[in-house]
């Protein structure tokens, strides 16, 4: 068992560019989750996917997609990098049913943009 | 406006002692409590969580205390031993289904010294 994987773990990005974040899960959990951390900051949702087919925005979604058209993968896409998002990204997958499941996390993408 | 809040950034500790973390939040609909540690260079994993309908819980060396009227958290780590020595996420959820909309405080650093 994997668990959550990320691919890439780095990557520089010129502002303008474009990039895709991976994440995949095989927990064969419904609920995915992207966060992203900045310094002296806690985590923050930026979308969340409630099942295959289905987004929704979570509390910072500006400048940012997501796609999942499996239900092991959740991606995250930039179409043209800022300097703000400069940061590290994290994903999460977690079960659905039941009361408050936990978050699965991946081990995290740092991301610069020049 | 931060719903959620560590204000200690770091704390040290002395191995075998006990370590108290805190957290406060202001949104009174936050409704499940939970703690995250983070090593470097991994994304977070989770520790402990606690209701609001309760006001304690305990899990090995840890245990989570929950003040509702006070809209305080605390976890309580004893004894303290060097493999603790991480960064501490409070994370707080709203509603009882679905995807868990997490909102994290800034994390507390927290060293143990031998």
């Amino acid at each position: 068992n994997a668990g959550v994987t990320q691919t890439p773990k780095f990557r520089v990005l010129k502002t303008g560019q474009s990039m895709t974040l991976l994440c995949a899960q095989d927990m064969n959990h419904e609920y995915m989750y992207w966060y992203r951390q900045d310094p002296g900051m806690g985590l923050r949702l930026i979308h969340y996917s409630v099942g295959e087919g289905t987004t929704a925005k979570g509390e910072v979604p500006d400048g940012y997609n997501v796609s999942r058209l499996k239900k092991q993968n959740f991606l995250l896409g930039l179409e043209s990098a800022a300097p703000s998002q400069t940061s590290v990204y994290f994903c999460a997958s977690g079960k659905s049913g039941g009361v408050y499941n936990e978050q699965f996390f991946g081990p995290g993408t740092r991301l610069t943009v020049l | 406006d931060q719903q959620v809040k560590q204000n200690s950034p770091s704390l040290s500790v002395q191995e075998g002692r006990i370590s108290i973390l805190n957290c406060d939040y202001t949104n009174s609909m936050f409704d499940y409590f939970l703690w995250y540690k983070k090593y470097p260079a991994e994304g977070p994993t989770f520790l402990i969580s606690i209701s609001s309908i309760k006001d304690k819980n305990e899990d090995g060396r840890f245990t989570v205390f929950l003040n509702k009227s006070a809209k305080h958290l605390s976890l309580h780590i004893v004894p303290s031993q060097p493999g603790d020595s991480a960064v501490y996420f409070c994370a707080a959820s709203a509603g009882v289904q679905g995807a868990q909309k997490l909102v994290f405080g800034q994390g507390t650093r927290l060293t143990i010294n031998p």
